[in-house]
């Protein structure tokens, strides 16, 4: 079946970089498009990024597009994201998740809870 | 930016009961719009995409109705394990999706 399974909790001091992974198996990895998407603590979600794994064309949210990154390795099939020069209020819970129907979440990970903290 | 507002903001209610939450869009959005469902320390799981298309493996008594700024997603007969919050997703102009606010569904 489709797995996501996303790297550790991180914990970071304010301008420190993170890189979080995401593994992914069960279907063809560059069939399908990845969102990274954030929760801060009791709030909604946030879009960050998105990848298309068969041809690495990123789009990334205005608010993040000047310090973070996504990439894939497709032999690896695994999904990154890096975000640099953080502050606490990207203390969050980040998730990858699987696009489909062009537009919708139908797998994600676990999350991988990031504290950003002096 | 579209915005998007979920109402209430919780509910409680008991097994066997139907619940009736609410999502509205600041512009219209044709029937782009989805519904999870996220319990405590897990990832949100979709419930419905397309405003009314349920998910593979998802249970009938989940159903979602609405098109241009106004939509629902309605649980017949609650069961125990249908108590968590809610989120709609809308998805007009992919990937710049934005989340409702969340509603949470609790026993009473």
């Amino acid at each position: 079946q489709v797995q996501f399974v996303q790297s550790g909790a991180e914990v970071k001091k304010p301008g420190a970089s993170v890189r979080i992974s995401c593994q992914t198996s069960g279907y063809t990895f560059t069939n399908y498009a990845i969102q990274w998407m954030r929760q801060a603590h009791g709030l909604s979600l946030e879009w960050i990024g998105w990848i298309n794994p068969g041809n690495g064309y990123t789009q990334y949210s205005e608010r993040f597009r000047d310090r973070v990154t996504i990439t894939t390795d497709t032999s690896a099939t695994m999904a990154y994201m890096e975000l640099s020069s953080l502050k606490s209020e990207d203390t969050a819970i980040y998730f990858c998740a699987r696009v489909r129907r062009g537009s919708y979440f139908d797998s994600w990970g676990q999350g991988s809870l990031l504290t950003v903290s002096s | 930016d579209i915005q998007l507002t979920q109402s209430p903001p919780s509910v409680s209610a008991s097994v066997g009961d139907k619940v009736t939450i609410t999502c509205r869009a600041s512009l219209p959005i044709n029937d782009w719009l989805a519904w999870y469902q996220q319990k405590p320390g897990k990832a949100p799981r979709l419930l419905i995409y397309s405003a009314s298309t349920l998910q593979s493996g998802v249970p009938s008594r989940f159903s979602g109705s609405g098109s241009g700024t106004d939509f629902t997603l309605t649980i017949k007969s609650l069961q125990p394990d249908d108590f968590a919050t809610y989120f709609c997703q809308e998805a007009k102009d992919f990937p710049a999706i934005t989340f409702g606010q969340g509603t949470r569904l609790d026993i009473k």
